[in-house]
């Protein structure tokens, strides 16, 4: 059985970072490309970061660019976000998904979230 | 960034109806088309993959169809459980992949 389990999520104030951890079980994780992907409350779901199997190929949503550091480690089974410089926009539930490996690439596997509150 | 557009943003409906919710493309995506599936307080699921492949496990009366800019999301009878928020998404890029705003759908 698939999990991800995401952690690191909580109160923070405005300007500060917070680091996001997301362990993955039940399959060979070095083998698929994540994903984190956001809600924030009452609204809709914006991708954010992708990063590949190997960790070689990175993206970011603008929104995030230039402040979120996506990661992982294959030996620990866990991918990372880094969020630095954190406003009240940020504030939002965050999902990891993993990628299936197919030409369409869809989110095949979920999280259950960790909740942010960029507040002071 | 290619836009993706869902209509209706809301929709309510009786259990057994058949419903319908469309999704449009910016730009032609081909068949990079996914359908996902939230209630509240939960994460989402992913329903049809490639515009018209039915995830395991997901129950067939869920059907997607399109290509191109225009996809359709149609629940042939609507069960109780179904009534939930559903999310497009496109995933033509590896840098991009863009969710609709959401279709609301709601018991009547």
């Amino acid at each position: 059985e698939v999990y991800l389990v995401e952690s690191g999520g909580g109160l923070v104030q405005p300007g500060r970072s917070l680091r996001l951890s997301c362990a993955a079980s039940g399959f060979t994780f070095n083998t698929y490309e994540m994903n984190w992907v956001r809600q924030t409350p009452g609204e809709g779901l914006e991708w954010i970061s992708y990063i590949s199997g190997s960790g070689s190929t990175i993206y970011y949503a603008d929104s995030v660019k230039g402040r979120f550091t996506i990661s992982r480690d294959n030996a620990k089974n866990s991918v990372y976000l880094q969020m630095n410089s954190l406003s009240a926009d940020d504030t939002a539930v965050y999902y990891c998904a993993r990628l299936r490996a197919i030409p369409t690439r869809p989110f095949d596997y979920w999280g259950q979230g960790t909740l942010v509150t960029v507040s002071s | 960034d290619i836009q993706m557009t869902q209509s209706p943003s809301s929709l309510s409906a009786y259990v057994g109806d058949r419903v319908t919710i469309t999704c449009r493309a910016g730009q032609t995506i081909s068949n990079s088309l996914n359908w996902y599936q939230q209630k509240p307080g939960k994460a989402p699921k992913l329903l049809i993959y490639a515009a018209s492949s039915l995830q395991s496990g997901v129950p067939s009366r869920f059907s997607g169809s399109g290509s191109g800019t225009e996809f359709t999301l149609t629940i042939s009878s609507l069960q109780p459980e179904d009534f939930a928020t559903y999310y497009c998404q496109r995933s033509n890029s590896p840098s991009m992949y863009t969710f609709g705003q959401g279709t609301k759908l709601e018991i009547k």
